[in-house]
């Protein structure tokens, strides 16, 4: 597609329930990013995937979190159990995966809100 | 220890003038680029200006440069004839070119253009 597309925009969810966000990148975009975006702060980065490499998990806040992605495309991030301070925009971007400027496309987010 | 730093959480400028943003870094990599992002209140990132490390001249994208003092580990964004429509968070990020290809952010500047 033209852009980043992360699917839904919005999530609204019990407390201990499990959710799943779902990011399409651009196509050809080799690498994979999920940030998170607590109110008011900075983006923390969560997960990279990049091709067929295994994927850079370190940002990740606790084991209730994992993401995969599919044929090197579609990425799903998934939390369990999921808590109030999960409560965040989580965003998504894509790359080709080289060196240089511009090449980071961010999709709108999903904003996650737990109840 | 913060690879990131903007130390300015709120800024103010009148309509049609210029306006410095802060950011220092820190790295131990030789290969890096910086990044600044801006994030109006509709959430989106978009993506302004780059500098990669080994560029001597600084950055410059129409009303925005970035003023890229290496020894001194900065890269500050200076918007020049500020508009109403500049009023958002600005992110200051750097990517380090060993290792994770992710962005780390700073925590933002909210600049308000007044009339």
């Amino acid at each position: 597609g033209a852009g980043v597309s992360q699917s839904p925009s919005n999530k609204v969810t019990e407390k201990g329930k499990d959710v799943e966000l779902r990011c399409d990148p651009i196509s050809g975009h080799t690498a994979l990013y999920w940030y998170r975006q607590s109110l008011g702060q900075g983006l923390e980065f969560l997960i990279y995937f990049q091709g067929n490499s295994a994927p850079d998990k370190s940002g990740l806040p606790s084991d209730r979190f994992s993401a995969e992605r599919t044929g090197g495309s579609v990425s799903t991030l998934t939390i369990q159990r999921t808590q109030q301070e999960d409560s965040a925009v989580y965003l998504c971007a894509s790359s080709l995966g080289r060196t240089g400027g511009s090449g980071y496309t961010f999709g709108s987010g999903t904003r996650l809100t737990v109840v | 220890a913060q690879k990131i730093t903007q130390t300015q959480p709120g800024m103010f400028v009148q309509e049609k003038e210029a306006v410095t943003l802060d950011c220092t870094y820190d790295t131990s990599d030789q290969s890096y680029g910086l990044f600044w992002y801006k994030q109006p209140s509709s959430g989106e990132m978009i993506f302004l200006i780059y500098q990669g490390s080994y560029d001597e001249q600084n950055a410059t994208e129409g009303r925005y440069s970035l003023n890229f003092q290496k020894a001194r580990k900065s890269a500050n964004l200076v918007i020049s004839a500020s508009q109403l429509g500049d009023s958002a968070m600005y992110f200051c990020a750097m990517r380090e070119d060993t290792g994770r290809r992710a962005l780390t952010f700073g925590s933002g500047t909210r600049l308000q253009v007044q009339p």
